[in-house]
C-alpha cells in the first residue's frame, strides 16, 4: 500500500539554527499537505502544495513539492522555541470518491535555547 | 473560528469494556475521520465516512469498531469490548468538501487509557 516517510525521525537544533524535514511518498501525488503537532496538542494544518516543482513560504517556513510529486519539504530559517513539535506531511489517497490521508511519519523538532 | 469538539478529552476504561468517543465536526462540512496516534507515534487513519456512510477503513478497523452518526451533528467512535492496545490518542477531523484540497481540522483528541 502507499506509503509517506519522513526523515529525520528526530532533530535537535539550536536556537536560530535550520531546519530541514524530508517526506517521500511510496506514489505519485496530486498534492502534499503539512501539518504540526505541538506536544500534548492536535495536528494543526499549515499548507498545501498541488503544482509539480511547486513552493511556498510562510514566514520563516519553506515548503517544496519535487517534481515528480513524490516528494516535499519543509525548511525552517533561523528556528525559535516556537517552533518545537512534530512535523508531518499527508498525501491523498482516493476511495469511492472520497479522500483520506496516509500521514507521514513525522519528523519531531526539539528547539534548544 | 469554528473547530471540531471532542469529548471527553480523557476516557480510562477496563480491558473488555465499550467505549463511546463522541465528536462535534465543524457545522458544514461533510467529510469526517477518525485518526490515532499512539503516544510518539505517528498519525493513522481509521476511517473515513460521508453521506451517511463509512467510505474507507483501514485495517485497524475492524469489527470491534464502529462510526455513527446518530443526530446529524454528533459523530462517534464506538469501540465495542476495549484491548491493551486500543489505548492512544483519539483524533477526530473534517473537511469541508468535495477534493483533496481541502485541509483537514482536528480536534484536540481523546486520550483513551485501557486498563
Amino acid at each position: 500500500g502507499q506509503q509517506v516517510m519522513q526523515i529525520p525521525q528526530y532533530q535537535h537544533v539550536q536556537e536560530g539554527e535550520d531546519f530541514t524535514t524530508y517526506c517521500n511518498s511510496s506514489t505519485t501525488l496530486s498534492n502534499i499537505q503539512w501539518y504540526k503537532q505541538r506536544p500534548g496538542g492536535h495536528p494543526v494544518f499549515l499548507i498545501q502544495l498541488v503544482k509539480s516543482g511547486e513552493v511556498k513560504k510562510q514566514k520563516r517556513l519553506t515548503f517544496q513539492f519535487g517534481e515528480a510529486k513524490k516528494n516535499s519539504s519543509l525548511h525552517i530559517t533561523a528556528t525559535q522555541t516556537t517552533d518545537v513539535g512534530t512535523y508531518f506531511c499527508a498525501g491523498p489517497r482516493i476511495s469511492r470518491g472520497t479522500y483520506k490521508y496516509i500521514f507521514g511519519t513525522g519528523t519531531r523538532l526539539k528547539v534548544l535555547a | 473560528e469554528p473547530e471540531v469538539t471532542q469529548t471527553p478529552s480523557h476516557q480510562v476504561t477496563q480491558m473488555g469494556q465499550e467505549v463511546i468517543l463522541r465528536c462535534v465536526p465543524i457545522s458544514n462540512h461533510l467529510y469526517f475521520y477518525w485518526y490515532r496516534q499512539i503516544l510518539g507515534q505517528k498519525v493513522e487513519f481509521l476511517v473515513s465516512f460521508y453521506n451517511n456512510e463509512i467510505s474507507e477503513k483501514s485495517e485497524i478497523f475492524d469489527d470491534q469498531f464502529s462510526v455513527e452518526r446518530p443526530d446529524g451533528s454528533n459523530f462517534t467512535l464506538k469501540i465495542r469490548s476495549t484491548k491493551l492496545e486500543d489505548s492512544a490518542m483519539y483524533f477526530c477531523a473534517s473537511r469541508r468538501q468535495v477534493g483533496s484540497n481541502q485541509p483537514q481540522h482536528f480536534g484536540d483528541g481523546t486520550r483513551l487509557s485501557i486498563l
